[in-house]
């Protein structure tokens, strides 16, 4: 099974700041990654798929990147709406999320 | 539009099986894959199965893990995907979502079906 390991598990920031979330494989899945945002007691909501591209509705401050094993999700500049957990997922050889990396305001 | 809407769960014994179904609706149902993704409490995304569109075999795989247990299923007749879970275990209790998937990614969530396993 391919494992998905995200960094850091907890992010505390501020509305404005740029933050960057990491993603990593086990083994390489090519551009099969997808990136979720989960908000409590809501359903997930895909912002990213195939590594890169953005999914229809979500704001251009979201922006998806890599290959193979390691992956990142950038928010150009925090908005009051983006604190929330944040899922990474493969579906290259059938399929995993990652734990998820919390961002919480600071 | 599309919609999703998982239905099946409830409060099941150890050891005792439970289908779960998905009811679409607003798309053609034939022409996607389909996923379920489970959520215990207070945890993060598991995913569980899905099945390739019908124009790919309609060919299922589940998590290894699962797959003695769980099985996934689809009648393109009907718009309607399923989740046969046998022998359920305590650590299956969760919420479960179907899932229309692009590019094997989770693009439409239903609201989930709350499946219990308790004694």
């Amino acid at each position: 099974e391919i494992v998905l390991t995200q960094s850091p598990a907890t992010l505390s920031l501020s509305p404005g700041e740029r933050v960057t979330l990491s993603c990593r494989a086990s083994q390489s899945v090519s551009r099969h990654l997808a990136w979720y945002q989960q908000k409590p007691g809501q359903v997930p909501r895909l912002l990213i798929y195939d590594a890169f591209k953005r999914a229809t509705g979500i704001p251009v401050r979201f922006s998806g990147s890599g290959s193979g094993t390691d992956f990142t999700l950038t928010i150009s500049s925090l908005e009051p709406e983006d604190f929330a957990v944040y899922y990474c997922q493969q579906r290259d050889i059938r399929g995993t999320f990652g734990p998820g990396t919390k961002i919480d305001i600071k | 539009d599309v919609q999703l809407v998982e239905s099946g769960g409830g409060l099941v014994q150890p050891g005792r099986s439970l289908r779960l179904s998905c009811t679409a609706s607003g798309f053609t149902f034939g022409d996607y894959s389909m996923a379920w993704v489970r959520q215990a409490p207070g945890k993060g995304l598991e995913w569980v199965a899905f099945i390739r569109s019908t124009i790919y075999g309609a060919t299922p795989e589940s998590a290894a893990s699962l797959e003695d247990r769980f099985t996934i299923s689809r009648d393109d007749s009907r718009g309607i995907a399923y989740l046969q879970m046998n022998n359920l275990k305590i650590d299956d209790t969760g919420l479960y979502y179907c899932v229309r998937e692009v590019e094997g990614a989770g693009e439409y969530w239903g609201q989930g079906t709350l499946v219990t396993v308790s004694s």
